[in-house]
């Protein structure tokens, strides 16, 4: 059963130009993420939000910027997209100092940069 | 910085046939690392199959087991007996203990089985 909605699926766009992808969960979680999946196929981590507070941000160029209007989205902008940031990007949520183990993934949004 | 290297894909096996999936880790940023293992199915988002936070202790979900081995790193994904709704990407991962803010995902085994 899907509970982290992300959109869209694909986005396919130019160097330079700025995206934003939206994610937005039902499952009354505080925390959210944002992770990107590379040509690897590696996740790595790139923002953490706890509440509508940034607790996370790895070392990610400026041009990506979070956003969050409350604790049920997470939305990603990126300034100017160039080449490298062509990825799979994967939203995430958890409930924050719960007992709850585990992370709850969207399916992905794909970003191709041409 | 931590890494998981895993078995490269795609693995195929036939239906009832037994399955491996090597994982390593090395976690050179968090003391205890939690290590997982994570499913996606065809058209599904990302989902925990098993958790284990303790070394030498062993997870199991969905007749798969892995277990927590400090000495050699490992963290290995094995099943007897495997069916055709098997058939997904695996990701090993390891992370905080209590956290999920530091996850580092190998890159992922896409295991077809075949009736």
């Amino acid at each position: 059963e899907t509970a982290v909605f992300q959109t869209p699926n694909y986005h396919v766009t130019q160097v330079g130009n700025e995206v934003s992808f939206n994610c937005k969960q039902t499952l009354g979680h505080d925390t959210m993420y944002w992770y990107k999946q590379d040509s690897k196929k590696l996740l790595k981590i790139m923002f953490s939000y706890n509440n509508k507070q940034l607790i996370v941000n790895e070392t990610v160029p400026r041009r990506f910027s979070p956003q969050s209007s409350d604790k049920a989205h997470l939305n990603l902008r990126i300034k100017s997209v160039e080449p490298e940031d062509s990825a799979v990007y994967l939203c995430a949520s958890r409930d924050w100092g719960a007992s709850a183990e585990t992370l709850y993934f969207g399916s992905g949004t794909r970003l191709t940069v041409l | 910085g931590d890494s998981v290297t895993q078995t490269e894909g795609p693995v195929t096996v036939s239906e009832s046939e037994s399955l491996i999936i090597n994982c390593t880790y090395s976690a050179t940023s968090i003391a205890y690392p939690n290590l997982f293992w994570y499913v996606r199915y065809p058209g599904e988002g990302l989902q925990l199959l098993l958790k284990v936070i303790t070394a030498g202790q062993k997870g199991s979900s969905r007749g798969f087991e892995a277990t927590y081995n400090k000495e050699t790193t490992s963290f290995h994904l094995q099943k007897a007996s495997v069916q055709e709704s098997d058939s997904a990407v695996y990701y090993c991962a390891l992370g905080e203990a209590g956290s999920f803010n530091k996850l580092t995902f190998g890159a992922g085994t896409r295991l077809a089985v075949c009736p």
